[in-house]
């Protein structure tokens, strides 16, 4: 299947600074992206779908000011936390789907910590 | 998108087989059935989809309720490794294939 694959894996920050997690498709072009997050024992939630070259579109209550999403190429979504705080602590997934599919494809998750 | 319903948790035995229902009892025509499992630590994966056969792959089957309503990811011998969430999730080409959109699901523990 299409490989999805998110860096870092795991990112420790200071509360008040910004942290950016990258997606990429690797052999393949996304031309929609999302980000999921994902609190202990709870499971995956929607925060925004990215669509290359265009404004993300963001799930409700979710800050976009706060969380950044750049889909610059077909290949590479970012996510920013910005102003990081202990409660944006969490698991950061995202996934792709190539243009024509149907399936999504998830890549391996982002632990973020904030002290 | 229409519910699915599945049970928190379920156990199974190493090298027993696992039924994982899902009742669906609001699926429209067009709505697919999918499911996805995630193991711990991990971003989900795919594991199988259909719309009315039963399907089979290298991972696992599913078995569809012949009105649809309810359907049953069937593990057909159960390994450590696949304990994990399994979501049942309905997704429409029409209207929402873009999003995965995520329930509860079951954890499924396999035990020695």
């Amino acid at each position: 299947g299409a490989v999805v694959s998110q860096h870092p894996s795991w990112v420790i920050c200071k509360s008040g600074t910004s942290v950016k997690i990258e997606c990429r498709s690797l052999d393949f072009q996304a031309t929609t992206m999302f980000w999921y997050r994902q609190f202990p024992k709870q499971s995956l939630m929607l925060m925004a779908t990215s669509n290359e070259g265009s404004k993300a579109t963001y799930e409700q209550g979710v800050e976009k000011d706060k969380f950044l999403i750049n889909h610059a190429s077909l290949t590479l979504s970012t996510l920013t936390v910005t102003s990081a705080h202990p409660e944006d602590s969490s698991f950061y997934i995202c996934s792709a789907r190539f243009q024509g599919g149907t399936e999504a494809f998830f890549g391996q998750g982002t632990r973020l910590t904030v002290v | 998108d229409a519910k699915t319903t599945q049970p928190n948790s379920m156990e199974s035995n190493e090298e027993e087989p696992v039924h994982l229902p899902c009742n669906h009892s609001t699926i429209s025509g067009t709505d697919y059935i999918h499911w996805y499992r995630q193991l711990p630590s991990q971003g989900p994966e795919y594991v199988i989809h259909g719309l009315t056969s039963n399907v089979n792959n290298r991972m696992a089957s599913l078995a569809i309720a012949e009105d649809r309503k309810s359907s049953t990811l069937i593990l057909h011998r159960a390994t450590l490794r696949d304990a994990a969430v399994y979501y049942c999730i309905l997704r429409d080409p029409k209207t929402s294939y873009d999003k995965v959109i995520f329930g509860p699901g079951t954890s499924l523990s396999v035990i020695p």
